[in-house]
This record gives structure tokens, sequence and C-alpha cells, in this order.
């Protein structure tokens, strides 16, 4: 199974608004990321959880807060964004380690976030 | 110089014909390598990674040369299903910090009846 589930499919918010995005896997994967892609373009590496720790924060803005409960959930936080942020956010998790070097990510299907 | 680059097409194919496209990437440091489908609208799909001794999967061929810093991707036999973008995605491997996929801008290929 390399299933990655993401919650919900759409999302529209206000400017004012807070909320959450959801990731899921049980594929025992231990690094866990978030991505952004606008249309037409390729996904933007937004951040990496390893061992449920931060490792690597893209200089993303503030108003976004990734968290990473347990080794099987991550939650994306949104807080005044703004409609530049209009966009889908890709969930993706890998082996931390891999007998084939090859560490494939597996994306779950993405929210589409609109920023009214 | 982006450090993956693809030509963004749209290869227009006949269905039944072979496609090939490549990718160049800039990185000599980077470690695996894969073949991405994504179609409208949806997440990207892992279709194959790319070792160096080149690998294939069904109609579905990669190649890699590191010494030239490019992978390519063959299609055989082309279906009409086989229409998408196909993103080229290299990996640098962060060690305990994860890995960083770095993306090209991909290759959209139209396959015709």
């Amino acid at each position: 199974d390399t299933e990655v589930t993401q919650t919900p499919k759409h999302l529209v918010m206000g400017m004012t608004n807070k909320k959450s995005l959801k990731c899921e896997q049980h594929m025992g994967h231990r690094a866990m990321y978030w991505y952004k892609q606008k249309a037409k373009k390729p996904p933007e590496l937004m951040f990496v959880y390893s061992y449920e720790k931060l490792s690597i924060n893209e200089s993303v803005p503030s108003r976004f807060s990734p968290e990473c409960p347990n080794s099987s959930l991550l939650n994306l936080h949104l807080h005044a964004l703004q409609p530049e942020d209009s966009a889908l956010y890709l969930c993706a998790s890998s082996p931390m380690f891999s007998l084939a070097d090859s560490y494939e990510q597996y994306f779950g299907p993405g929210t589409r976030l609109t920023v009214t | 110089r982006k450090e993956v680059e693809q030509d963004p097409g749209p290869f227009n194919v006949p269905e039944g014909a072979t496609v090939a496209f490549n990718c160049t990437y800039s990185n000599s440091a980077s470690q695996s390598f894969f073949w991405y489908r994504q179609d409208c609208r949806k997440e990207p799909k892992l279709l194959m990674s790319v070792y160096s001794s080149g690998n294939e999967d069904g109609r579905f061929t990669a190649q890699l040369n590191r010494a030239s810093q490019y992978i390519s991707l063959l299609i055989r036999d082309s279906k009409l299903s086989d229409s998408a973008t196909y993103l080229c995605v290299v990996n640098r491997f962060g060690g305990a910090a994860g890995n960083k996929l770095t993306f090209g801008g991909g290759t959209r290929v139209l396959v015709k009846p």
C-alpha cells in the first residue's frame, strides 16, 4: 500500500480565517513533506519532517505552521493567508533508509486551497 | 541556470509511436533520480526510479548518464492514457534531515489517435 491521504480535498478560506490541512500515511515512512504547487509549475518544497522533527524549512512565511503529531500524521496550520497563497498543497512521505538507495516519495492527492 | 531542466513540450505523439525526452541536472552530488507523471489537477505519481544501469518497466525505459548529467525517458507503443506531464526529479539525500527532491518543470506529452 503506497497511499497517502489528505483532507480536505478543497478548501476556501478568507484572509482572516484559521484552518488546517491534514495528511496521513501508514507505510511506516519516517520522513514527511509539504509542497506547494501553482498551476503549470512543478511542486515546491515547503517543509520536511524526519522522525517527527522539523528538519527543513524552505524559508516559508510564518503564516504556514507545520506540525507532526506522530509518525503517521502531518498537519499544516494556516492563518492570515494571502490570495497569492492559493495553490495545490501536496503532502508526501518517504522512507529514511532504502536498500536500493532510492528514497521514492509518494504523494497524497493534495488540498486545493483558495484564499479569498 | 535551473537545477533540473526539461523541454516543456508539448510532444505531440501519434498513438503507437515511440517518444523520448531528456532532462539535465546541474548538481553532480545528486544521488537518486526519478520520473513522475502528473495528470491535470492531480498529484504527481511515481512512474519509475532511474538506476545507473538503466531500467525498463513495460513500455517505459529510463536511462541515467552521470558523466553528462542527464536522464532520459522513452515510451514505446504510446497509448492515449500516456498523455500527461512527465516530471524529472532529482534527489539529494539529506541524511537525518530527510530527502530533498528538486523537480524539473515537466515535459508535456499529448498522444493523439
